[in-house]
């Protein structure tokens, strides 16, 4: 079956503006968690959602949003972006909560804010 | 909050030689998961483990859930260039279904051929 496929891969912006981005899980699978990558402050949790409704948030600031679609597709975005924004996006599929199996993980997007 | 943390950071070691990554929590974990990362690539699952002093084998990995179900280790056994990668041990913040899974911020394996 397929994996969990994240878009754009790669994206470069400035400081300011906003970005989107889309997660799709594996198909049948109903939870979508984001995380922010970054070499110096490993995975990061920014978000979980269960059948459209976020049921966990990370400690991030209010420019990072989220939300999940009724087939389960997901999409997060940062606006006013800032240069420490700069990181790897990863996105991981679950069949039901995020903490009681395993998660698959997509390729990530890489974002880089000059 | 509850913390995940990992040692070593980085382990540079001889092919052939054996590898050990410890992952403490600073709570109970009702479970913990191990994946790795691929230099360039995203985290892969290797296993979960639930039960108190659990002990779970993958070829040359060994897993290990500790009696307290607050620490978990990572062995591999005879290291291959194949093992390169991240190790990043993983944990829900609490029993139920609303609790978010965090990371620790992994062990770095670089193996000399």
């Amino acid at each position: 079956k397929a994996g969990v496929t994240q878009t754009p891969r790669y994206l470069i912006k400035t400081r300011g503006q906003q970005v989107t981005l889309s997660c799709s899980p594996i198909s049948g699978h109903r939870s979508v968690s984001w995380y922010q990558q970054t070499p110096g402050q490993g995975l990061q949790f920014l978000f979980e959602y269960f059948s459209e409704t976020q049921r966990n948030k990370g400690n991030f600031p209010g420019r990072f949003s989220g939300r999940q679609f009724s087939n389960s597709r997901s999409e997060m975005n940062v606006s006013t972006l800032e240069l420490g924004d700069s990181a790897l996006y990863l996105c991981a599929s679950s069949l039901w909560a995020t903490n009681t199996g395993e998660l698959f993980f997509g390729e990530g997007s890489r974002l880089t804010v000059l | 909050g509850q913390q995940v943390m990992q040692i070593p950071q980085y382990q540079h070691v001889q092919e052939g030689e054996d590898f050990t990554t410890y992952c403490n929590s600073s709570t109970t974990l009702s479970n913990i998961q191990w994946y790795k990362q691929r230099p360039g690539g995203h985290p892969v699952f290797l296993i979960q483990l639930v039960k108190s002093g659990e002990v779970k084998k993958q070829k040359r990995l060994t897993f290990q859930f500790g009696e307290a179900k607050k620490n978990s280790s990572l062995h591999i056994t005879a290291t291959q260039t194949t093992d390169v990668g991240t190790y990043f041990c993983a944990g829900p913040t609490g029993k139920t279904s609303y609790d978010k899974v965090i990371f620790g911020p992994g062990t770095s394996l670089s193996v000399i051929p």
